[in-house]
């Protein structure tokens, strides 16, 4: 079974400064890659997904994650955070091929913009 | 193109009653899968219907029930309601399985 680790379940940071957020996966099989936002009160919204290829994805609003198989990690990063980017932020991983696209989620890193 | 909607968005239940909680997909979607969020255990997965049959299921106890109508349009059951049932309930609708999942705003269910 495949397993998902937020390393942080909050960051603080200051608007326009860069921030990173922090995902490790495990799993014994090739796995897909995806990082969802989550506002206040709304459902998940699909940031950005690692499929295949290049392992520097980018998304929406100016987010980017690298897949990196040796490391069993897959970062977000944004090199300047806006205030409206204070959400909550969730990893997951599936498991590649099988006729199901059932995520497991990693708990969630809160990312807080202070003005 | 309308989005995931749900109904109710809030209810407040109170323990041992049974509330049903529906998921409009999006137009042309076949696949709806329901997740339970709440802040203790996080986002967890509780079944999947693909044009009315259901394809995958979560480990949740049988309370927990769902079916999918032939517009695709799913409700979810949940009789003998516990404490620990208060959650955010999402729904997500794709065009099949093995498609990007789309997710609603979600029913938030308190149990009292």
């Amino acid at each position: 079974a495949q397993s998902v680790t937020q390393l942080d379940s909050q960051v603080p940071v200051f608007e326009e400064a860069p921030v990173e957020l922090r995902c490790n996966y495990s799993s014994s099989v090739s796995v897909y890659l995806f990082w969802y936002v989550q506002y206040p009160n709304q459902g998940l919204q699909l940031l950005l997904k690692y499929l295949s290829g290049s392992t520097l994805v980018k998304g929406i609003n100016g987010f980017e994650a690298e897949f990196n198989k040796s490391q069993t990690s897959f970062h977000l990063r944004k090199p300047s955070v806006h205030i409206s980017d204070t959400a909550e932020y969730f990893c997951a991983v599936k498991v590649v091929g099988g006729g199901s696209y059932i995520p497991t989620f990693g708990r969630g890193t809160s990312l807080i913009v202070h003005p | 193109k309308a989005g995931v909607t749900q109904t109710p968005r809030y209810l407040i239940k109170t323990r041992g009653q049974q509330v049903t909680l529906s998921c409009s997909p999006i137009s042309g979607h076949r696949s709806v899968s329901w997740y339970q969020q709440t802040p203790g255990q996080g986002l967890q997965f509780l079944f999947e219907y693909f044009s009315e049959t259901q394809r995958n299921k979560g480990n949740f106890p049988g309370r927990f029930s769902g079916r999918q109508f032939s517009n695709s349009r799913s409700e979810m059951n949940v009789s003998t309601l516990e404490l620990g049932d208060s959650a955010l309930y999402l729904c997500a609708s794709s065009l099949g399985t093995g498609s990007e999942q789309f997710f609603g705003p979600g029913t938030r269910l308190t149990v009292l």
